[in-house]
């Protein structure tokens, strides 16, 4: 089965400083890849997402991830951060008839 | 276009009480439903998806039920609650498993006492 590792748990930033927050998959299989955004006590957005194709996403509020097969990375960027892109980030992984798998979670904390 | 609702939006009940949550999808038709629960400084736990009415497939063993009893309606149950309980609890919908995205709810946030 898939699985997701963000590898930071806390990333603290000054805002319009670049960001970038990290993450790694395992499969054994073609995957589908996923950036959610979660806002204190919300849901989660979408960002943007992988299914195929070019290998950079551009998503929402100028995010944009870049999918590395050979690394199994799917990395997100933001060249220049706002003081509300303070919040949760998720990295997701799922494959063909299989369940959305989730990482831990990433909070992004933008300081004047 | 497609809408999640979730509700209540904040419950506190107290151990051995019941629960159930609602949640509601406008707007598609015969959509694949997930429960998550989100416990604090974690990530989401899948609990239950559910490919078509009556049709619940569980993830993990508890004491949490889930019921479909309409296409667009995906209902999160206990009969007794344990402080292990409290979260955040979301609801999900996809087209298909797998290939597509995800879009969730507001989410219910349930303390235990």
């Amino acid at each position: 089965a898939q699985s997701v590792t963000q590898l930071d748990s806390q990333v603290p930033v000054f805002e319009e400083a670049p960001v970038e927050l990290r993450c790694n998959y395992s499969s054994s299989v073609s995957v589908y890849l996923f950036w959610y955004v979660q806002y204190p006590n919300q849901g989660l957005q979408l960002l943007l997402k992988y299914l195929s194709g070019s290998t950079l996403v551009k998503g929402i509020n100028g995010f944009e991830a870049e999918f590395n097969k050979s690394q199994t990375s799917f990395h997100l960027r933001k060249p220049s951060v706002h003081i509300s892109d303070t919040a949760e980030y998720f990295c997701a992984v799922s494959q063909w008839n299989n369940d959305m798998r989730f990482g831990a979670g990433t909070r992004l904390t933008v300081k004047p | 276009s497609q809408t999640i609702h979730q509700w209540p939006a904040t419950l506190v009940q107290p151990v051995g009480s019941p629960l159930s949550l609602e949640c509601t999808v406008e707007g598609t038709s015969n959509p694949n439903l997930y429960w998550y629960r989100q416990a604090a400084g974690r990530g989401l736990q899948l609990l239950f998806y559910s490919v078509g009415i009556g049709q619940i497939s569980s993830e993990v063993p508890q004491n949490l039920s889930a019921s479909r009893p309409q296409d667009r309606q995906f209902i999160l149950s206990s009969k007794k609650l344990l402080l292990s309980d409290s979260g955040f609890y979301l609801c999900a919908w996809s087209v298909l498993r797998g290939r597509y995205e995800q879009y969730f709810g507001p989410g219910t946030r349930l303390t235990v006492t």
